[in-house]
C-alpha cells in the first residue's frame, strides 16, 4: 500500500510569484485535504477535494486554489505569493468525503517566500 | 477563535513512566477526535482516534480518554519510550462541518528522557 506523497519537498519563491504543489493520495482514498502549518502552530485547513470537486474551504483567500484529478491526486496553487505564505503545506488523504474520517498525511512541502 | 487548545507547549517525562497530554475544545458539535504525532521534517502520523459515543479507546501503549461534559480529551502513553519524543497534536472534526475537516491544537512537544 502506497502512502501519501508530496512534491516538491522544498521550494523557494519570491513575493508575487505563483507556485504549484502536488499530492498523490493513499491507494484507495478518494478525498484530499490541504493544510498550512506555520512555525509553532497546528495545521490549518485550506480546502478539501472529494471526487474532483471542492468540498469545503477554510479561511484562505481565493488566490489559494486547487484541483483534484480522476486518479484522486491533487494540486494546490497559490498566486501572488506573500511573505506570510511561508509555511509547511500538508496534504492528507482519506475515504471520508463529507464524513469525518481519519486523514493520513504526506511529508509536506516546505515553502519559503522571500 | 481557537476551538481546540493544547495549553501545555511542552512536557518532559522519564522513560518508563506515563505521559499524559491534554486537549480542550469549545465546539460541542465536534464528534470525532484524533491524536497525531509529528517528527521534524515529517508529516503528522496518525496515532489513535475516538468517537464521541465512546469515552475511552486503547491501542497498545496509547489510550485516549474523552470527557464530553468537560470538553476535554487526553492521551496517555504507558510506558513512555525515548522514541515517543515528538510533537503531539490533537484534532477534532464534526459531521456538521460537511467536510470532515480537522481542527488542530497548537501541539505539545513531548520529551522522554532515557
Amino acid at each position: 500500500e502506497t502512502g501519501v506523497t508530496q512534491s516538491p519537498t522544498h521550494l523557494i519563491k519570491t513575493r508575487g510569484q505563483q507556485v504549484t504543489l502536488r499530492c498523490s493520495s493513499q491507494s484507495g482514498h478518494n478525498t484530499v485535504s490541504w493544510y498550512q502549518q506555520a512555525l509553532g502552530q497546528g495545521p490549518q485547513f485550506i480546502f478539501q477535494y472529494y471526487r474532483e470537486e471542492e468540498n469545503g474551504r477554510g479561511n484562505f483567500p481565493p488566490r489559494f486554489s486547487g484541483l483534484q484529478f480522476p486518479n484522486y491526486s491533487s494540486e494546490l496553487n497559490v498566486n501572488a505569493l506573500e511573505l506570510d505564505d511561508s509555511a509547511l503545506y500538508l496534504c492528507a488523504s482519506s475515504l471520508g468525503g463529507a464524513r469525518a474520517d481519519t486523514q493520513y498525511f504526506g511529508p509536506g512541502t516546505r515553502l519559503t517566500v522571500l | 477563535d481557537q476551538q481546540v487548545k493544547q495549553n501545555s507547549p511542552s512536557l518532559s517525562v522519564q522513560e518508563g513512566r506515563i505521559s499524559i497530554l491534554n486537549c480542550d475544545y469549545t465546539n460541542s458539535m465536534f464528534d470525532y477526535f484524533l491524536w497525531y504525532k509529528k517528527y521534524p521534517a515529517e508529516g503528522p502520523t496518525f496515532l489513535i482516534s475516538i468517537s464521541s459515543i465512546k469515552d475511552k479507546n486503547e491501542d497498545g501503549r496509547f489510550t485516549v480518554f474523552l470527557n464530553k461534559s468537560a470538553k476535554h480529551l487526553s492521551l496517555h502513553i504507558v510506558p513512555s519510550q525515548p522514541g515517543d519524543s515528538a510533537v503531539y497534536f490533537c484534532a477534532a472534526s464534526g459531521v456538521s462541518s460537511n467536510t470532515g475537516k480537522l481542527i488542530f491544537g497548537q501541539g505539545t512537544t513531548l520529551q522522554v528522557k532515557p
